[in-house]
């Protein structure tokens, strides 16, 4: 059964950048997309961007282009997330999710602290 | 992008009483070439990622509980829960995945009364 399994805990300083992987555990992403979506603490779910692995084609949330690159691996079934001009409103849980047409498989989630 | 309200954005329900949650979507979410309503429902819990409940609008994920269920169509959707059980406070949450960017509703908060 595929599990998707997210990099550690991240904690950075202001204007530096995140890269975030996830991999799918006892499986492949197949035809899958791979969307972000993080929630920062005690708000709601904000959707970053996704990728279909297989073809590499992203999309990104307008929000967050120019400083947000989603890419994948697709022979390792890796994909990761690369948040640049970290400020301190990015601290937050990012969990990648599995979309068919819905998402129906998270990870973990990452925890990520920006603070100096 | 498509905008998801969701209301209440709180609510306290006895046990066994039943839940009704409430998402409104800018746009239909229904594609008619298909005929299927793009909008989920998840349950989030403390300390854990969200959980697939219902997908195009009405069906439930394998494993949930048949005391969920989901109705609605273009614009207007509900999650019911038929039974409140402990296990279901949690945080809910509306998505549309008809058209990027997906988008979320703000989340509901189901707490025991």
């Amino acid at each position: 059964q595929v599990q998707l399994v997210q990099s550690g805990t991240e904690v950075k300083k202001p204007g530096s950048a995140l890269k975030v992987s996830c991999k799918a555990s006892g499986g492949t992403f197949g035809y899958y997309s791979v969307n972000w979506v993080r929630q920062a603490p005690g708000e709601g779910l904000e959707y970053l961007g996704g990728i279909v692995p297989d073809s590499g084609t992203a999309n990104y949330a307008q929000k967050f282009q120019g400083r947000l690159t989603i890419s994948a691996d697709a022979p390792s079934s890796t994909v990761y997330m690369e948040l640049t001009s970290l400020q301190s409103e990015d601290t937050a849980i990012y969990y990648c999710a599995r979309e068919g047409n819905y998402m129906d498989l998270w990870g973990m989630g990452t925890s990520v602290t920006v603070s100096s | 992008d498509i905008v998801m309200s969701q209301s209440p954005d709180s609510l306290a329900v006895s046990l066994g009483e039943r839940v009704t949650i409430k998402c409104k979507s800018s746009q239909s979410l229904l594609y008619t070439v298909n005929n299927h309503i793009y909008l989920a429902w998840f349950q989030q819990k403390p300390g854990q990622p969200p959980k697939l409940l219902i997908y195009w609008a009405s069906t439930r994920q394998s494993g949930v509980p048949d005391r969920f269920s989901g109705s609605g169509s273009g614009t207007d959707f509900t999650l019911s829960i038929s039974s409140l059980q402990p296990e279901d406070v949690a945080v809910y949450y509306c998505q549309q995945y008809l058209s990027l960017p997906r988008t979320f509703g703000q989340g509901t908060k189901l707490e025991i009364k």
